[in-house]
């Protein structure tokens, strides 16, 4: 049972360049989360799906996009990558909504030079 | 400024000792959630206590909440270097423009000394 995997877990982009990272569940989770984890700023929400076929904002969704691509699956795109969003980003899935446990992937370092 | 704010944020002890983090938000809520983050992992759940509740207990771990005062506490008895980890809590908004989204502090860094 691996619970949510994340792909990459490193990667290095050049600005303005554009990728996507991966996220994949296998508990039968209704809702899945993007977060970034800044230094001193703890976890800050970029997008949520409370249920396939929805997606929703969260605080920081600026200069990203989204896809729940099925009940398993919850893909974060950075269309321009921009040195303001080197992270490290975390996927989670719970079983309904927000406030109940969440389950966390072990993240993605992102650098963007 | 953030919900649910820590205190403190760093905090070191020897094996054996307890440890007392404390959390603090601004608005109503459902419930507040602690999670433990080791070095260069994802999150991970320990407890969740319900607005309604004053005090839950899951093995060494004792929290605690007080809707009056807008705060919660999380006590770790008998640490274990093993313990050492950043610890979060979280809180599941009640009303307002952030109602029912999830809002994380900035953490607490624990360090036990064997």
């Amino acid at each position: 049972n691996a619970g949510v995997t994340q792909t990459p877990k490193f990667q290095v982009l050049k600005t303005g360049q554009s990728m996507t990272l991966q996220c994949a569940q296998d508990m039968n989770h209704n809702s899945m989360y993007w977060y970034r984890q800044d230094p001193g700023m703890g976890l800050r929400l970029i997008y949520y799906s409370a249920s396939e076929g929805t997606t929703d904002k969260g605080e920081v969704p600026n200069g990203y996009n989204v896809s729940r691509l099925n009940k398993r699956e919850f893909s974060l795109r950075l269309e321009s990558a921009a040195p303001s969003q080197t992270s490290v980003y975390f996927c989670a899935s719970s079983e309904y909504g927000q406030g109940t446990e969440a389950f966390f992937g072990q993240g993605t370092r992102l650098t963007v030079v | 400024s953030q919900q649910g704010e820590e205190d403190p944020q760093a905090l070191s002890i020897q094996e054996g000792e307890n440890a007392t983090m404390n959390c603090s938000y601004k608005t109503s809520i459902n419930n507040l959630q602690w999670y433990r983050q080791n070095s260069g992992r994802g999150l991970v759940h320990l407890i969740l206590i319900r607005s309604n509740e004053r005090e839950k207990h899951s093995g060494r771990l004792r929290v605690t909440l007080d809707t009056s005062k807008k705060s919660s506490s999380l006590l770790i008895t008998a640490s274990r270097a093993a313990d050492t980890a950043s610890y979060f809590c979280a809180t599941k908004h009640a009303g307002g423009t952030s109602y029912g989204k999830l809002t994380f502090g900035q953490g607490t860094i624990l360090t036990v000394h064997p």
